[in-house]
Formats: structure tokens, C-alpha cells, sequence
């Protein structure tokens, strides 16, 4: 009865590689993020995607590449990954965006990242 | 200046005390201030959020904002071993309710 999920849970790989990470809320809600936490704590949003459409789009990599093949599930493809991507990368969902409201934002488990 | 600041501590309180986590911001226009709750190792969960001015109470926590000072902050009352956290503020700003966080502030609540 997970509400928002990740996997993987842990990721280790090479410089250089490309990966996916994966996630999918099963609250109904029609957003989705991507937010990127350092080794400071330091939790920033990546990406937004409001009934599959990209709303929000920081000042990220180009490498950095998500995908919403619905509005239950948001993906994220990193190409030519560096060693400065070693991260916990966190999934969340909330409903709606805007209208005045205040729209919670519910997280995933993360996804650690580490690049050798 | 830092959108959203926060005291990183570790900020150390005995079991039974009153703990006071603040967070200052820098755009007056933000309008929804929520803290969330991160355990080492864990995601953030969220405690609660306010959007107007003065207090809200929820269980032990109560949340205080000020626009005029652009501050809020976090009291948790009856502190217990449990609540040693990393508390994060976020600040909604702009569209596409996007939130910006603060790097947090490591509270430990000591027997």
C-alpha cells in the first residue's frame, strides 16, 4: 500500500554509465517531481510534471532527462553520469499545482546514487 | 542571500523541553511555509503547514508565521528522544507549486 514508490532503492555504478531511476504514486495525485538531496542535505527540485506535461525545469543538466508515460509514474534517465550526480534523488506527488490551494507534496523512499 | 535559511545546529534539547526551529525567507511573495520531518536515512514526511499569519496547532507541534518578518518557525513541545530529526522548511514560491527548501536543522533531544 505504498503511496509514492521508488526503485531502485540503491544505486551503484560507473562514470560514464546511463541509468534510470523509476517512480510510481498510487494516491491519484496528477503532479509529480523530481527533487535532488547532496551530501549536505541540501533537498532541491529537479523537475515537475503535471498530468505529463514538464511545469517545472530548474537549472539541470541536460544529461538529466525525466519521463511521464503517465500521471502515475515518473521516470528519470540520466546519460554520462559524473561523479558530482552522487545523490539521494527523491520522488514526490501532489494534487494539482495551483488554484490558490495548498497542494502537499508527498515523497518517495530516495533513490542513492552513487557514481565510482 | 539564501532563499529559505535555516540554523543547520544540531540544536540539543532535554527530554520534556520546548524546541524552537526557525526558517526565514526571502520572497514576500510566498504564500504556503510547510516543515517537514527527515529522519536519518529516510524521506521527509510532512508535520504541517500555514499560510496565514500567527499560530497553528497540531498535537505538540505549533506553527508560527510572520510575513511581515518573513519568519517561521516550529515549536514541538513535550520534546521526546523521537523527535531527533532533521526538520526542513520549505517555502512555496512561484508557480507549479514549487517548493524551496531550507538546508535543514538537525534537532537531538537528549534523556
Amino acid at each position: 500500500d505504498t503511496a509514492v514508490s521508488q526503485t531502485p532503492k540503491y544505486l551503484v555504478t560507473q562514470m560514464g554509465n546511463d541509468k534510470s531511476i523509476k517512480c510510481e504514486q498510487n494516491l491519484g495525485h496528477d503532479t509529480m517531481y523530481w527533487y535532488k538531496q547532496d551530501s549536505k542535505k541540501f533537498l532541491k527540485i529537479m523537475f515537475s510534471y503535471n498530468n505529463k506535461e514538464l511545469i517545472i525545469n530548474e537549472t539541470v543538466p541536460n544529461r538529466f532527462s525525466p519521463k511521464s508515460p503517465d500521471k502515475a509514474h515518473l521516470n528519470l534517465h540520466i546519460n554520462s553520469l559524473e561523479l558530482g550526480d552522487s545523490a539521494v534523488y527523491f520522488c514526490a506527488s501532489s494534487q494539482g499545482t495551483s488554484g490558490g490551494a495548498v497542494h502537499t507534496q508527498y515523497f518517495g523512499p530516495g533513490t542513492r546514487l552513487t557514481v565510482l | 542571500q539564501k532563499e529559505v535559511e535555516q540554523n543547520s545546529g544540531p540544536l540539543s534539547v532535554p527530554e520534556g523541553a520546548i524546541a524552537s526551529l526557525n526558517c526565514t525567507y526571502s520572497d514576500r511573495g510566498s504564500q504556503s511555509f510547510f516543515w517537514y520531518r527527515q529522519y536519518s536515512g529516510k524521506s521527509p514526511e510532512l508535520i504541517m503547514f500555514i499560510y496565514s499569519n500567527g499560530d497553528k496547532e497540531d498535537g505538540r507541534f505549533t506553527a508560527q508565521l510572520n510575513k511581515a518578518s518573513q519568519y517561521v518557525s516550529l515549536l514541538i513541545r513535550d520534546s521526546q528522544p523521537s523527535d531527533s530529526a532533521t526538520y526542513l522548511c520549505a517555502v512555496h514560491t512561484g508557480g507549479g507549486n514549487k517548493l524551496t527548501f531550507g538546508t535543514g536543522t538537525q534537532l537531538k533531544v537528549e534523556l
